[in-house]
């Protein structure tokens, strides 16, 4: 059974760009959230999408959007970048809820210079 | 808002001891309760966890304890080896919600040979 597929792994964007990344939940999974992570703040959560549906959202500002498909597959969007946005970006999966069965992927490393 | 407390942000400790991290939480119908470790450079992967119908969980050499009345809960690592350097998150569910986790800010175990 396949994991959590996230794409790309690195990427290094200027000031200003746009960056999308991708996540591709375990097969059966609906739910699909995502997360910033930098040192010392943990695991700072962005939003959660469930069958299509924006489900949750944390406190980020609207430059942080996302959108999930049929397929449940998720992408998410960060505009005007800008040189705090550099972290790791996680996403976790799971058939419905966090609290069962909730898997995370190996991340997008994003570096704003 | 709902938050989750994680104590020690940083612990070092001699191959073979224990190490114990605590996390208290603020809301009162949190039911569930698992432990992510994260190892340098790859994903969170659940290690553990407990929910509220049981005090201690144990799976060989990691322990999980719950005290509902006092909203805390502990990780136990015994007899501790080089590989179990990492850093490690709690989480507690938020009651009334789609089982939604909010995360400790993460503890970075260090096991010294």
């Amino acid at each position: 059974k396949a994991g959590v597929t996230q794409t790309p792994r690195y990427l290094i964007k200027t000031r200003g760009q746009q960056v999308t990344l991708s996540c591709s939940p375990i097969s059966g999974h609906r739910s699909v959230s995502w997360y910033q992570q930098t040192p010392g703040q943990g695991l700072q959560f962005l939003f959660e999408y469930f069958s299509e549906t924006q489900r949750n959202k944390g406190n980020f500002p609207g430059r942080f959007s996302g959108r999930q498909f049929s397929n449940s597959r998720s992408e998410m969007n960060v505009s005007t970048l800008e040189l705090g946005d550099s972290a790791l970006y996680l996403c976790a999966s799971s058939p419905q809820r966090q609290d069962y069965g909730y898997t995370f992927g190996s991340g997008t490393r994003l570096t704003v210079v | 808002g709902e938050n989750v407390e994680q104590h020690p942000s940083t612990l070092s400790v001699q191959e073979g001891d224990s190490a114990v991290i605590k996390c208290t939480y603020s809301d009162s119908a949190s039911n569930y309760f698992p432990w992510y470790k994260q190892e340098l450079g790859k994903r969170p992967q659940l290690i553990i966890d407990i929910r509220s119908n049981v005090g201690e969980k144990k799976d060989q050499r990691i322990a999980v304890t719950l005290n509902k009345t006092a909203k805390h809960f502990s990780l136990h690592i015994t007899e501790t080896q080089p590989e179990d350097s990492a850093v490690y998150f709690c989480a507690a569910s938020i009651g009334g919600s789609q089982g939604n986790l909010i995360f400790g800010k993460g503890t970075k175990l260090s096991v010294k040979p």
